[in-house]
């Protein structure tokens, strides 16, 4: 079975700063890993996906994640970021192949002027 | 806009009440996923549907079922609905042949009195 943790359930920071959100998953199988994004009273919307191949992968909205084989991780990453990134960030895993997705938690990301 | 619709939007209801959440996928997606998100639980698979057919089933209640019918619209039917069913529910469809990403819906608020 997969499983995935994310490591802060909310995180602070100022307009223009780095953020990095962090997510960890456990599978014995091939997978594929997701970022969405939930703004408030929204649905979810996909920043990015890793299916295969280079493992950077760059996303909507200036978002970049790498996937780490070795660590089990897949840390969602935005250089500068701005008060309309204010919303919830949830990393999903499925099985290679497609299939349900498994939800972390969730990070509330909370970017203040 | 994802191209996934639902309905209704908002929904409030009593205990012991039957009710039908309705979700029309994006044009070409032949698979629908249903996820319930609540606070002490998160986002929960519930189940998919490919095609017409059941694929896979999640931590889905035996008061709850689903169906895809042949225009490949689904619906999630709720019955004797408790205080603890209030949720937001989440219709998702991805394409074939492997859904490797899942597109979500604006989400159905059911609220239980």
């Amino acid at each position: 079975a997969q499983s995935v943790t994310q490591l802060d359930s909310q995180v602070p920071v100022f307009e223009e700063a780095p953020v990095e959100l962090r997510c960890n998953y456990s599978s014995s199988v091939s997978v594929y890993l997701f970022w969405y994004v939930q703004y408030p009273n929204q649905g979810l919307q996909l920043l990015l996906k890793y299916l295969s191949g280079s493992t950077l992968v760059k996303g909507i909205n200036g978002f970049e994640a790498e996937f780490n084989k070795s660590q089990t991780s897949f840390h969602l990453r935005k250089p500068s970021v701005h008060i309309s990134d204010t919303a919830e960030y949830f990393c999903a895993v499925s099985v290679a192949g497609g299939g349900k997705l498994i939800f972390g938690q969730g990070t509330e990301l909370s970017v203040k002027p | 806009d994802s191209g996934v619709t639902q309905t209704p939007k908002h929904l409030i209801t009593a205990t012991g009440q039957r009710v039908t959440l309705r979700c029309s996928p994006r044009s070409g997606d032949l698979s629908v996923y249903w996820y319930q998100q609540s606070l002490d639980q998160g986002l929960q698979f519930l189940i998919q549907y490919y095609n017409g057919e059941e694929r896979a089933k999640g931590n889905i209640l035996e008061r709850f079922s689903a169906q895809q019918f042949p225009d490949l619209h689904s619906e999630l039917n709720l019955s004797s609905l408790e205080l603890g069913d209030s949720a937001l529910y989440f219709c998702a469809s991805s394409p074939p042949p492997g859904g490797r990403e899942q597109f979500f819906g604006p989400g159905t608020r059911l609220t239980v009195l």
